[in-house]
C-alpha cells in the first residue's frame, strides 16, 4: 500500500518566519503534487514536480522533488498570514487514484 | 471556465437513511473521482469514473455508490446513514488520468 507521510502535522508560527514541511514515502510516485485547502473550500493545486531533484518556486513558496522521487518539500519564505491554510501533498498512483498526506495546518500570526 | 460544482453545499440526514450528492466536472473532463474528507483521517479516496466506468474504488462498504453519466456529471449515494459517515465529500475532475485534479467546495454531510 503507498502512503504518503506528511510533517509536522501542525504549524503555528509568528508572520515573517520561514518554514519547511516535508511529504515521504517508502514508494516512488512519478510525480507529487501540492495542494492548499482553506475552510469551507476544496483544495487547490500550487504545484506538480516531476523530475527527481526538481525545484519550482511560487513567489515566496519553494518546493523540492527528492532525487529518488519518493518524497518532496515544501519551503515558504517569510510567511505572511495569508498563507494559513491546511496544505496536502498527493501522488498518483497506477491505479487512477490519488493518494494524499494527512496534512500541514499552518497557522501564522500577524 | 466553470468550476466543479458540487451539490447540495450542506447537508443533515438522520441515521438509516439514504443521500445522494452531485457532481458537475469542469467542461472536457472526463475523469471525476471522490474523496471523503474527516479531521481524523483526512482525504480518502472513495472511486474514480471516466466515461461513464468506475476504475478504482476505495476502501469503503458496499453502502457507498457511485455512477457516471455520459456528460460525465457523477453522483455518489450513501445508503444506511451512520454517524460515522459525517464528512465533507469532495468531488474533484481532470481532463486525464495523469493531470492533477480540480476539486469542488464539497458537501458538507451531517448524520445525526
Amino acid at each position: 500500500t503507498q502512503l504518503l507521510e506528511q510533517s509536522p502535522q501542525f504549524l503555528s508560527i509568528q508572520e515573517g518566519e520561514n518554514l519547511t514541511v516535508y511529504c515521504n514515502s517508502s514508494s516512488v510516485f512519478s510525480s507529487l503534487q501540492w495542494y492548499r485547502q482553506e475552510p469551507g473550500e476544496g483544495p487547490v493545486l500550487l504545484v506538480t514536480v516531476v523530475t527527481g531533484g526538481e525545484v519550482k518556486k511560487l513567489k515566496r513558496l519553494t518546493f523540492q522533488f527528492g532525487d529518488a522521487r519518493k518524497d518532496s518539500s515544501l519551503h515558504i519564505t517569510a510567511a505572511q498570514p495569508g498563507d494559513t491554510g491546511l496544505y496536502l501533498c498527493a501522488g498518483l498512483t497506477g491505479g487512477f487514484k490519488t493518494i494524499f498526506g494527512a496534512g500541514t495546518r499552518l497557522f501564522v500570526k500577524a | 471556465k466553470a468550476g466543479v460544482t458540487q451539490t447540495p453545499r450542506y447537508l443533515i440526514k438522520t441515521r438509516g437513511q439514504q443521500v445522494t450528492l452531485s457532481c458537475s466536472p469542469i467542461s472536457g473532463h472526463r475523469s471525476v473521482s471522490w474523496y471523503q474528507q474527516t479531521p481524523g483521517q483526512g482525504l480518502q479516496f472513495l472511486f474514480e469514473y471516466f466515461s461513464e466506468t468506475q476504475r478504482n474504488k476505495g476502501n469503503f462498504p458496499g453502502r457507498f455508490s457511485g455512477r457516471q453519466f455520459s456528460n460525465s456529471r457523477s453522483e455518489m449515494n450513501v445508503s444506511t446513514l451512520e454517524l460515522g459517515d459525517s464528512a465533507l465529500y469532495l468531488c474533484a475532475s481532470s481532463p486525464d488520468p495523469n493531470s492533477p485534479l480540480h476539486f469542488g467546495n464539497g458537501t458538507r454531510l451531517t448524520v445525526t
